[in-house]
């Protein structure tokens, strides 16, 4: 089966600037997962998406991200405006239902250079 | 708080010695654990499950509540276990914690 894809794989941009990255889980997977990598840390669980509603989002900094998945498939994520320690990679995952939250299958993740 | 504690950043073995990678987690209900993987190049990916208590590619884990640690072991290890390996925390809810990752390297 596809994998989880997400688009841009690499994106450069100035402090200040606006980005948005997208993802698409895989097909028939309700359950959608953003996360934040920083640099030789573990990844953070930004937000979580059941179908198109949101479950849980305590840990999206809500004064400069934003997400959504306003069908129920692909989900964007945005930062505006971006600060320097927003650097990071930023993981989609997707799994069948919330309760198998433990098998998620994570996409290749967009590297993000905040300058 | 930190959830999840992996206190070896590096951890260098020979091939065919012990291997075991340090997890210790802060919850005071009742854990689900898991250990992720990452090979060179790919995406990162569900290694086991302490509930399913399988041995997956020789590797094992047993969840301590005493100690809260679920260290990862396998007896031998193998050149094709070089990695980066999460230990990951479901903290009831919808709460997931990963710890701050082990790089293995095995030594030829």
């Amino acid at each position: 089966e596809a994998g989880v894809a997400q688009s841009p794989r690499y994106k450069i941009i100035e402090k200040r600037q606006s980005v948005a990255f997208w993802c698409n889980p895989i097909s028939g997977h309700a359950t959608l997962y953003w996360y934040q990598q920083i640099l030789g840390q573990g990844p953070k669980l930004l937000i979580q998406f059941q179908n198109n509603g949101v479950v849980d989002d305590s840990q999206l900094p809500k004064d400069r991200f934003s997400a959504e998945r306003l069908k129920g498939v692909d989900s964007t994520l945005k930062i505006q405006p971006a600060k320097l320690e927003d650097s990071a990679v930023y993981l989609c995952a997707s799994s069948v239902t919330l309760m198998s939250s433990y098998e998620q299958y994570f996409g290749p993740g967009t590297r993000l250079t905040v300058t | 708080a930190q959830r999840v504690t992996q206190p070896e950043k590096l951890l260098s073995v020979f091939k065919g010695a012990p291997v075991e990678l340090k997890c210790n987690y802060s919850y005071s209900g009742s854990p689900e654990l898991f250990w992720y993987v990452q090979y060179s190049r790919q995406r990162l990916q569900l290694l086991l499950r302490h509930i399913s208590r399988e041995s997956i590619k020789g590797f094992t884990a047993d969840l301590n509540k005493g100690e809260t640690s679920f260290h990862l072991k396998k007896p031998f290890a193998q050149e094709e276990d070089s990695a980066m390996y999460y230990c990951a925390l479901s903290a009831g809810g919808n709460q997931f914690y990963f710890g701050t990752g082990t790089s293995l390297t095995v030594i030829p």
